[in-house]
């Protein structure tokens, strides 16, 4: 089914670790984000791709690296876990660069729980 | 820098009645897109309903139809006919085109049968 694929779906770190949530699309999107959802706070932008080779941070950047490593796939690290990063992400495409015509595409989530 | 708010933080209505959500927006823009968004139990985000701000007819899709006042920078969307299956979280979001979709904190939805 095409679509935004994410892995893992579920994770448990302990505080400290590090892992990296993988993204991929197979819309042939330009563009790529990652938002982070917490209770009552909505969905917060972490980092976005315009297209391949170009990241920018987004509203909450800090604790995250994120790796575009082709059109495809977008890659998101906690290098040092910390609870705070206790979270539902979620990855998204869209098409026309940032242009919302044919909207976001998101993914089903990753709910990570840093113990 | 664009902002989205939805005041009420949770809704409720008798199935087949209808509900109206709420949000507000502030943007320096004249052309840009709103979006609601549904998020049932399953976490997946859902389309439901977008809108040119360049277009004044407001936007409908089958019960789900919104009230786009640009004056007023207000999009509400109304449900009719609620369905048990209309329950869950929405959320408002407004994309200016050249920077990327931002949210509001959200309105859960339940539907009292």
């Amino acid at each position: 089914n095409a679509g935004v694929t994410q892995t893992p779906k579920f994770q448990v770190l302990k505080t400290g670790q590090s892992m990296t949530l993988q993204c991929a699309q197979d819309m042939n999107h330009n563009s790529m984000y990652w938002y982070r959802q917490d209770p009552g706070m909505g969905l917060r932008l972490i980092y976005y791709s315009a297209s391949e080779g170009t990241t920018d941070k987004g509203e909450v950047p800090n604790g995250y690296n994120v790796s575009r490593l082709n059109k495809r796939e977008f890659s998101l690290r906690l290098e040092s876990a910390a609870p705070s990063q206790t979270s539902v992400y979620f990855c998204a495409s869209s098409e026309v660069g940032q242009g919302p015509f044919g909207g976001y595409t998101f993914g089903s989530g990753t709910r990570l729980t840093v113990v | 820098a664009q902002t989205v708010t939805q005041s009420q933080p949770e809704m409720s209505v008798q199935e087949a009645e209808t509900v109206t959500l709420s949000c507000t927006y502030d943007t320096s823009e004249s052309d840009y897109y709103l979006f609601w968004y549904k998020q049932p139990p399953s976490r997946q985000m859902i389309l439901v309903i977008r809108q040119e701000a360049y277009k004044q007819q407001n936007a409908t899709e089958n019960r789900f139809s919104v009230n786009f006042q640009k004056a007023a920078k207000s999009f509400s969307l109304k449900i009719s006919d609620s369905q048990l299956g209309d329950a869950a979280m929405y959320f408002c979001a407004m994309d200016e085109g050249n920077t990327p979709l931002v949210f509001g904190k959200g309105t859960r939805l339940s539907v009292i049968a």
